[in-house]
């Protein structure tokens, strides 16, 4: 059964620091996905990570994928306000089913 | 393109009456929908896969006779939960599979409180 981890939890970082968000999993997938959701809102689709040494950027943040290791990285950097939000990782099973992260609730103070 | 849309966005209804929510993708034709569950702070859990013309498949621990889903049409999917319970509370998001099946494009959710 494929379980995903994401760490930290909780993030609360000053405007200008860099940052990254780790998320394991646990059996071999070909496609693990970042999203964004802010509060009350639904899934905001970031990244989609298809091959093993991926590596795509917008803006501030950039994710990679490391598929020998079943491990992805979101780093954030000089991070900004707007950038408060939980973020979240998905990998997908080999049903085409995703699971879901336990989210990343990152905080921007100036 | 690739919208996917959710009515009602947000429900309030009292604990025994039966709700539906629909999620219809909008310029896209989608065999396969999900229905996914988040209760606050939590992360997102996979109710049932849902295929159009067939019967949905649910995830362990889902009951299929109280989370009825119905894929009628290639644009069309609903959710109807029955006999509702304040338990029954959540926001629930569908997504749809696009052609390559590589992406899936999230609903902005419904809000379902049940007093």
């Amino acid at each position: 059964e494929l379980k995903v981890e994401q760490n930290p939890l909780f993030l609360s970082m000053q405007e200008g620091k860099n940052y990254t968000i780790y998320c394991n999993y646990s059996t071999t997938s070909d496609r693990l996905y970042w999203y964004r959701q802010d509060p009350g809102k639904s899934l905001e689709s970031l990244f989609v990570l298809l091959s093993n040494g991926a590596v795509k950027q917008e803006g501030r943040l950039m994710a990679s994928l490391d598929t020998k290791a079943r491990l992805s990285t979101l780093h954030i950097t000089a991070a900004v306000h707007d950038l408060s939000a939980t973020y979240f990782c998905a990998v997908a099973d080999n049903t085409d089913k995703l699971i879901f992260g336990t989210g990343t609730r990152l905080q921007v103070f100036p | 393109g690739a919208v996917v849309s959710q009515h009602p966005s947000w429900v309030i209804c009292k604990s025994g009456t039966s709700v539906k929510i629909e999620c219809r993708s909008l310029d896209f034709q989608a065999t396969t929908m999900f229905w996914y569950r988040q209760f606050p702070k939590q992360s997102l859990m996979l109710m049932a896969t849902s295929n159009e013309g067939s019967k949905a498949t649910y995830e362990q621990g889902v009951e299929k006779d109280k989370f009825l889903i119905n894929h009628a049409s290639l644009t069309l999917s609903t959710l109807t939960v029955t006999s509702a319970h304040p338990e029954d509370s959540s926001f629930y998001i569908c997504s749809a599979e696009g052609t390559s099946a590589r992406e899936q494009y999230f609903g902005p959710g419904t809000r379902l409180t049940v007093t």
